[in-house]
């Protein structure tokens, strides 16, 4: 079985513009959450996405947003970047949504100049 | 203070050493994840469990409820063991959100 793929790997983006990654997960996982990892803060909680539906989401600002798709597909979106907003982004799936085991994808690196 | 503490940050250890890291969270959990991340940034689940133990190879998890207490052991440990290990927390009342560990740099020298 497949992991879970996120696209892209890398990415270099400009103050200002906006992005747009991509995290398809298992074949019959249902749920994808969304993480951020930075230096100052560690890893912290975006979104959760359960069919189609955002079930929770962390503290960040309105400027991040996701959304899934009928496949279980997730993108998520960040608009008007921010140099803060440099990161490695996770996603990860599970069966279901709640307390099921975690796997996690390779991450993209987002870099904001 | 931060609801999920791990320790020690950081460990250095000699090939063969048995190793614990320790986290301890003040929060209500359901359940808790040990993962690990190479350089790199890939993360794998290792364990997750809501009481007792799990054992794996030559990894071992616990947890105490009760303590609200949770270590992770390695067994004769190899270089390939250095890795970043995270403690992470599904809390009862959001339900579907993990809570993170700083995180413990090891290293395993041959």
């Amino acid at each position: 079985k497949a992991g879970v793929t996120q696209t892209p790997r890398y990415l270099i983006k400009t103050r200002g513009q906006q992005v747009t990654l991509s995290c398809s997960p298992i074949s019959g996982h249902r749920s994808v959450s969304w993480y951020q990892q930075t230096p100052g803060q560690g890893l912290q909680f975006l979104f959760e996405y359960f069919s189609e539906t955002q079930r929770n989401k962390g503290n960040f600002p309105g400027r991040f947003s996701g959304r899934q798709f009928s496949n279980s597909r997730s993108e998520m979106n960040v608009s008007t970047l921010e140099l803060g907003d440099s990161a490695l982004y996770l996603c990860a799936s599970s069966l279901l949504a709640g307390a099921y085991e975690q796997y996690f994808g390779p991450g993209t690196r987002l870099t904001v100049t | 203070k931060n609801e999920v503490e791990q320790s020690p940050q950081n460990l250095t250890a000699q090939e063969g050493e048995f190793i614990t890291i320790n986290c301890s969270y003040s929060v209500g959990i359901s359940a808790l994840h040990w993962l690990q991340q190479h350089p790199g940034g890939g993360i794998v689940s290792l364990f997750m469990l809501s009481s007792g133990k799990k054992k794996h190879g030559r990894l071992i998890a616990t947890i105490n409820i009760q303590e609200k207490h949770s270590s992770l052991h390695i067994t004769a440990s190899h270089p390939r063991d250095s890795a970043v290990y995270i403690c992470a927390v599904w809390e009862e009342t959001s339900g579907s959100r993990l809570t993170f560990g700083e995180g413990t740099q090891l290293t395993v020298n041959p």
